[in-house]
């Protein structure tokens, strides 16, 4: 089966711009993650979709950070404006359902590097 | 609240001899533990993961994972070791939401 995609891999921004990263989940997986990695850490959940809803953003920083799926199956996370503490990795993830005990399936992530 | 500790930052272990990376945890209720591997430059890859049973899990690439609820633990280990399993190593757990610990880098000397 087909992994999960994830683009840009890289980019590249001044700090005040905004960008904004795609995810084609894996096909039939109705859960949807997008995860922060800060170089030297493990990945923190940013917001978690169960099909077009939201189930868990309390980490979001929402004043900057936005994400939806519209039609419950590709996402966008947006930044806007972007900070410098905002560089790191950001990786989306899928499961079959939300249940606990469904390992996810990660993308490659997007570098996301702030000038 | 739940948490998640890998006490090693590193590591090294000799080609062929066991290895053993450190996991320990704290969660409210019965945990949902997993471990993942990280490449350079690639996503987290699922390697196993304990819900409940046996506490000796097996895992993909001859990993397995040992729960041990009296010591809050959950060390992956392998009989012998690998060059290529040299990676970051993510130990996370799982209640309301998943918590990943801060990684521990794998570096299998030949």
């Amino acid at each position: 089966e087909a992994g999960v995609a994830q683009s840009p891999r890289y980019k590249i921004i001044e700090k005040r711009q905004s960008v904004a990263f795609w995810c084609n989940p894996i096909s039939g997986h109705a859960t949807l993650y997008w995860y922060q990695q800060i170089l030297g850490q493990g990945p923190k959940l940013l917001i978690q979709f169960q099909n077009n809803g939201v189930v868990d953003d309390s980490q979001l920083p929402k004043d900057r950070f936005s994400a939806e799926r519209l039609k419950g199956v590709d996402s966008t996370l947006k930044i806007q404006p972007a900070k410098l503490e905002d560089s790191a990795v950001y990786l989306c993830a899928s499961s079959l359902s939300s249940d606990s005990n469904q390992p996810q399936h990660f993308g490659d992530g997007t570098r996301l590097s702030i000038l | 609240a739940q948490s998640v500790a890998q006490p090693e930052d590193q590591v090294n272990v000799a080609e062929g001899n066991p290895l053993t990376v450190k996991c320990t945890y704290s969660v409210s209720g019965n945990p949902y533990l997993f471990w993942y591997v990280q490449y350079p430059n690639r996503g987290l890859q699922f390697l196993l993961k304990y819900i409940t049973g046996d506490n000796l899990v097996k895992g993909s690439y001859g990993f397995e994972a040992e729960f041990n609820k009296s010591q809050t633990s959950f060390h992956l280990k392998k009989p012998s070791a690998l060059v290529s399993d040299s990676a970051l190593y993510f130990c996370a757990v799982r209640d309301d939401k998943i918590i990943f610990g801060k990684g521990t880098r794998l570096h299998i000397l030949p």
